[in-house]
């Protein structure tokens, strides 16, 4: 069974780090593309990172700078160092893996519980 | 920057009503699009891929349609554990981009 499990959230003054980390068991976490959501309390679906199988790193202009993405196949974790946090980056964080379909990313197929991070003072 | 505009963004059904949800893209993404259906507390779960792929273990009232700038989720006799919220999303122009639709929340008439 597909397991991910999102670690590592809680609160923190803006302009302050955190890193999150996503466990995945049940698939061979190495030959998956895997990525970051968030989604702010009641609030849509904003993606946040990628990663491929090779290390290659993708981000929206919100975050561009601000967080790195990476992961570390022998541990099968993904994990998202956030830095220089805002306000506007309080949101719960999913980590989700990446369908291919014909080689092409077609959707997010399975997804974490999510972890809450809240940036106040 | 594509944008995707869902509508309704708000939509009240009764138990065995079809219901019908619409993705326009502000440009053509082939068939790029999925559907996401969320419940509160709980992480989107994937419904359909490549538009008109049902991702497996999803029941067969729901079924996805379009390409390029128009799309439609539609669920043909809802039940009670469809009231949601379903969000499309657009993989074309990965990975310069990802991108959501703002959601259409499905609630009891």
């Amino acid at each position: 069974e597909v397991q991910l499990v999102e670690s590592g959230g809680g609160l923190v003054q803006p302009g302050g780090s955190l890193r999150l980390s996503c466990a995945a068991s049940g698939f061979t976490f190495s030959s998956y593309d895997m990525h970051w959501v968030r989604q702010a309390t009641g609030k849509g679906l904003e993606w946040v990172s990628a990663i491929g199988t090779a290390g290659d790193t993708y981000y929206p202009g919100s975050v561009k700078g601000r967080f790195t993405i990476s992961r570390e196949n022998a541990k099968n974790s993904l994990y998202l160092q956030m830095n220089s946090l805002r306000a506007g980056d309080t949101a719960v964080y999913y980590c989700a893996r990446g369908r291919l379909w014909f080689g092409e990313l077609s959707a997010f197929d399975y997804w974490g519980q999510g972890t809450l991070v809240t940036v106040s003072s | 920057d594509i944008q995707l505009t869902q509508s309704p963004s708000f939509l009240s059904a009764s138990v065995g009503d079809r219901v019908t949800i619409t993705c326009r893209a502000s440009q053509g993404i082939s068939s790029y699009l999925a559907w996401y259906q969320q419940k509160p507390g709980k992480a989107p779960k994937l419904l359909i891929y490549a538009a008109s792929t049902l991702q497996s273990g999803v029941p067969s009232r729901f079924s996805g349609s379009g390409s390029g700038t128009e799309f439609t989720l539609t669920i043909s006799s809802l039940q009670p554990e469809d009231f949601a919220t379903y969000y499309c999303q657009q993989l074309n122009s990965y990975p310069r981009e990802l991108t959501f639709g703002g959601g259409t929340k499905v609630e009891i008439k």
